[in-house]
């Protein structure tokens, strides 16, 4: 099993949808989370941490399975500025004082006129 | 935006001759990293520093090497480049705080080795 991985996609989906994308990662010391939004050929950007009682930035939602191990990030009212890849990143501290980050490939959205 | 920079941000060489790239960065983080982003792969840990001349081995080190003199400046250099190592590079950098860790990227280089 991978350590992070992520529906590919392409998910196609219309103005206004509402979409949902999964993580899941094999680490179950997996302590912090985040969610990355990357625009073709641009650097990777950080879209929003992912806490365990989930967090909301308008129309994004990020929630955290520690049972499951996954982690989700829900995109309401979708617009055509969402489309992008979107990457999940999970961090585990692997001891010494050192973490090790492990990155997702990335879903790919892109929201339709 | 997070203040950091790439330099060159696209370069084609050659297969043998060395290349070194440069992460720039003005945010004082701690951290610096240096990933590849190659398709179907995703972004790839090469090496990541965690202080001036502090740097340890990621996922896919053979082949390249890295120095950081000071704190703003991280360097990855391919001693002799081969095809493989085609790919866009990314810096990225962070200040751990508690159990967070975000990382800010630069705007990559494009490298083609021919």
């Amino acid at each position: 099993r991978k350590e992070v991985e992520q529906d590919p996609g392409p998910f196609n989906v219309p103005e206004g949808a509402t979409v949902a994308f999964n993580c899941t990662y094999s680490n179950s010391a997996s302590q912090s989370f985040f969610w990355y939004r990357q625009d073709c050929r641009k650097e990777p950007k950080l879209l929003m941490s992912v806490y365990s009682s989930g967090n909301e930035d308008g129309r994004f939602t990020a929630q955290l399975n520690r049972a499951s191990q996954y982690i989700s990030l829900l995109i309401r009212d979708s617009k055509l500025s969402d489309s992008a890849t979107y990457l999940c990143v999970v961090i585990a501290y692997s001891g010494a004082g050192s973490y090790q980050l492990t990155f997702g490939k990335g879903t790919k959205l892109s929201v339709i006129p | 935006d997070a203040g950091i920079t790439q330099s060159p941000r696209h370069k084609v060489t050659e297969t043998g001759t060395p290349v070194t790239l440069r992460c720039h960065q003005t945010e004082n983080h701690r951290y610096m990293y240096w990933y590849r982003q190659d398709p179907g792969h995703g972004l790839r840990l090469i090496h990541y520093s965690y202080g001036v001349k502090d740097t340890d081995k990621g996922e896919v080190s053979d082949g390249y090497s890295v120095s950081r003199s000071k704190t703003e400046d991280f360097l990855l250099t391919l001693e002799s480049a081969t095809s493989s190592q085609t790919s866009v590079y990314f810096c990225a950098i962070s200040e751990p705080a508690g159990a967070s860790y975000e990382q800010y990227f630069g705007p990559g280089t494009r490298l083609t080795v021919t």
